[in-house]
């Protein structure tokens, strides 16, 4: 049981580029979101997803896509990355409403 | 708009102290409160879970305790250790929505 995953651990984009962050989970939670962290600040929800072909916009939605094909995968888009997007992104599922996080991803956008 | 704020930001204890961290929130409407733990560099590890209708949840050294009506969860630690240093979370959940504060920077020192 791997829990939560995410890829890559690290990225560094130039701005303008794109790039797919993934997150996996073997749990069968039906619950799936994304959230930045930046220093100084608490988590930020970015989107969520409640099940496959479900989702919606979190607390900072913009700039980021999402999809949720099947229950287990809940990729994160940046289309055309800013230097504001630069942070730590995590996935995480749920069950009876207890949270579990990915180790997370490190994005730099130059 | 749900607001979550972790005072104080950072706290040195000499080991074998007890202590107590601080989570206040504004809109008392939630679904939980959850405690997490983060290491630098890694992911947020769940620590407690308290659901609206409880009041307090307990795991080893750790307390936590939850009063809706004044917007405030405390985490108890008792008999804190070198390996409790890291950041203390706390995020409530109002639905699909979840809100975290800052954090507690825990340092203990040996």
């Amino acid at each position: 049981n791997a829990g939560v995953t995410q890829t890559p651990k690290f990225q560094v984009l130039k701005t303008g580029q794109s790039m797919t962050l993934q997150c996996a989970q073997d749990m069968n939670h039906e619950y799936m979101s994304w959230y930045r962290q930046d220093p100084g600040m608490g988590l930020r929800l970015i989107h969520y997803s409640v099940g496959a072909g479900i989702t919606d916009q979190g607390e900072v939605p913009n700039g980021y896509n999402v999809s949720r094909s099947t229950t287990e995968d809940f990729p994160l888009r940046l289309l055309s990355a800013a230097p504001s997007q630069t942070s730590v992104y995590f996935c995480a599922s749920s069950f009876g409403g207890e949270q579990f996080f990915g180790p997370g991803t490190r994005l730099t956008v130059l | 708009k749900q607001e979550v704020t972790q005072i104080p930001a950072a706290l040195s204890v000499p080991e074998g102290e007890n202590l107590v961290l601080n989570c206040s929130f504004t809109d008392s409407a939630i679904y939980n409160l959850q405690w997490f733990r983060q290491d630098p560099g890694k992911g947020l590890t769940s620590l407690l879970l308290i659901q609206s209708s409880q009041r307090e949840q307990t795991s080893g050294r750790l307390n936590a305790s939850l009063d809706k009506s004044s917007g405030r969860s405390t985490l108890y630690i008792a008999a804190s250790q070198p390996g409790d240093s890291a950041t203390y979370l706390c995020a409530v959940r109002r639905n699909n929505d979840m809100r975290f504060g800052a954090g507690t920077r825990l340092t203990v020192k040996p």
